[in-house]
């Protein structure tokens, strides 16, 4: 069984503080790993993705993966009001792509 | 410049009836995914698809949904026989290659079964 799991929150941050997201999952077999942004009654919004070890940077994006942990993490700089949603991190196996239930992001002005 | 279209965006269904989703993929893309989203739940698999051909539907259960991506056109997800328990949001997403690559997603259709 496939499993993805993140804390569901939710995480309040004040703003321009650090908002750091984890996510952990089961199968060592994963191939590739996305964060997506969810407003409420919106679709995802793809944010970043990791194929490799270490850390991607993207804006005040910045995904962080081990492998041998099985973890995957986005830290969000200079949290912003409109950064207020929830993220959804998604792993891929083969041809499928397991979700999370997310964690829902407050950025308190 | 436009992305992955889904329609119609809001479905209305009485119980029995049949349900048509259709989406297109963002130009250039030619794997679609399907995926159901209940309220305060996660996102579920459906099915993988590329133009005619069904690559994986395990997610998708066995009786009354149906999938597909004809050569022309958009893809169909198709739910027979509606009830009350397939009132969810079902979102499309459309990727270059398929595995390892990123997925854009559409605006979704909500189904609502009376």
């Amino acid at each position: 069984q496939k499993e993805v799991e993140q804390n569901s929150g939710p995480l309040s941050v004040p703003e321009g503080a650090i908002a750091s997201l984890n996510c952990t999952y089961s199968d060592r077999g994963s191939q590739s790993f996305f964060w997506y942004r969810q407003y409420s009654g919106k679709s995802p919004e793809l944010i970043m993705f990791i194929y490799s070890n270490g850390d991607k940077e993207d804006g005040r994006f910045t995904a962080q993966l081990n492998k041998a942990s099985q973890y995957v993490s986005l830290l969000i700089r200079d949290s912003q009001p409109s950064d207020s949603a929830t993220y959804l991190c998604a792993v891929n196996w083969g041809n499928q792509f397991y979700f999370g239930t997310g964690t829902s992001l407050t950025v308190i002005p | 410049n436009a992305g992955v279209m889904q329609n119609p965006r809001h479905l209305v269904r009485r119980r029995g009836q049949e349900a048509r989703l259709r989406c297109s993929p963002m130009k250039g893309h030619s794997h679609v995914y399907w995926y159901r989203q209940l309220p305060e739940e996660g996102l579920k698999f459906m099915v993988y698809l590329q133009k005619e051909n069904i690559i994986d539907e395990s997610g998708m259960p066995k009786e009354r949904f149906s999938a597909e991506f004809p050569k022309e056109g958009p893809s169909i997800l198709r739910i027979q026989q509606v009830v009350r328990g397939d009132s969810a949001a079902y979102f499309c997403a459309s990727s270059h290659t398929g595995s390892y690559n990123e997925q854009f997603f559409g605006p979704g259709t909500r189904l609502t079964v009376l």
